[in-house]
Parts: structure tokens; sequence; C-alpha cells
């Protein structure tokens, strides 16, 4: 298994701003992965992240607004840039270990 | 596109009984198959998984069934607890190599005391 934490836990902000949201996990992976949850709702992949590459986005979401660092084998940031109400959810942090997904705690984040 | 449908949606039972959840995918090539529970304010927590290589799979109050013909995998759990009571997340490896999964809309159990 892989043990995931995210900072911060729980953000509120204001339309118009950028919140970067950190992972780190505490064992070198190859593969890591953001996604979006939105409340009551399933889970939603963002973006995968390999370390050395650019990051993979599903359609729906670009580069522009979530843009995503990987500079290393345990760690990440996903930022949600010009912020908007619509971008309140949880965001997770996700990583694939031995053929295993492992989720972070998630942030929480509100948009006013 | 790729889909995973959750059913039900919602789901109560007496402590005591069982539950059952089930989840039906798309992708023919799909070949893992992991659940998820999910408690308020967590993250979803990985309690067990099936290759498609197996029919079935226990850990203790726990089962996972999976029938790769009809293209349909279950979650059981016996003898449900209070604890037990959270949001539970099927999912579907997408395709092989890829590493992409698609997820369930997820079954919020609540087990009465």
């Amino acid at each position: 298994s892989a043990v995931i934490s995210q900072k911060p836990s729980r953000d509120i902000c204001q339309r118009g701003t950028s919140l970067t949201i950190q992972c780190q996990v505490d064992s070198q992976v190859t593969m890591m992965f953001w996604y979006r949850q939105q409340p009551g709702q399933s889970l939603t992949l963002i973006a995968t992240a390999n370390q050395g590459s650019e990051a993979t986005y599903e359609s729906g979401f670009v580069i522009d607004k979530f843009p995503i660092s990987r500079p290393n084998l345990t760690f990440s940031t996903l930022t949600v840039s010009n912020m908007s109400p619509e971008d309140s959810s949880i965001y997770l942090c996700s990583v694939e270990t031995r053929y295993e997904q492992y989720f972070g705690p998630g942030t929480r984040l509100t948009v006013t | 596109g790729e889909n995973v449908e959750q059913h039900p949606s919602t789901l109560s039972v007496q402590e005591g009984d069982s539950a059952v959840i089930k989840c039906t995918y798309s992708d023919s090539a799909s070949n893992y198959f992991p659940w998820y529970k999910q408690e308020l304010g967590k993250g979803p927590q990985l309690i067990i998984d099936i290759r498609s290589n197996v029919g079935e799979k226990k850990d203790q109050r726990i089962a996972v069934t999976l029938n790769k013909t009809a293209k349909h995998f279950s979650l059981h759990i016996t003898e449900t607890q209070p604890e037990d009571s959270a949001v539970y997340f099927c999912a579907a490896l997408a395709a092989k190599g890829t590493y992409k999964y698609i997820f369930g809309t997820g079954t919020r159990l609540k087990v009465l005391a």
C-alpha cells in the first residue's frame, strides 16, 4: 500500500484566485493521478502525472486551468486556476502501486 | 466510451444483515475490479479487489464475485456493522496498460443499529 498526504485539507477561496494543492507519497511511485469529486458524486479523473513528462489530461480538463507539476517520484501539485464557484469540489490525489490504486484524504475546496 | 453502472444508489440494512452492491461494466477488455469505501470527509479506501482470472475473492466479512461473461461484479458484506456505513464505489480498469479507472456512481450504505 501507500500512505498519501495532501495539503491543504480544505480551503475557502475567492473567485478569480488560484490554489495549489500538494500531494506527498511515502514511497516512490511512477503513476500519480488527480481526481475531482463534486459533492455527492463519483470520481472524475482530471489528469495522469508521470515524473519527467507532461501530464496527460482527460477530456474536459485543460492545462491552463489545472496545471500539474511532478518534480519527483514522491510529490505532485495540482493548481486550480482562476477559480469559479463551479470548481468547488473535493480534489483527490492517487497513486498506482503494484497494480493497485490508493487515494489521499482529499482537499475540500469551496469557491465563493 | 467505457462505463460502469452501479446499483443501488442507496441501501439500508439492519445490523447483522447482509448487503449486496452490484456493478456492470462495458469494456470487455477490463481485467481488474477494485472496490472502495469512502467515509465522510475521507478519501476512498481500497477494501477488496478481483482480477479477471478468478470468480470470487473473500476477505473476512467482505467478498467480491465476478462474472466476466455477463460483465458484472458484486460486493457482498455479511454480518454488517454500523461502522460499515459509508459510500462504496466500484471501479474497472479501463484497458490494459492505461491505468485509467472508470468508477461507478457510488452506493450509500446505512447500517441501522
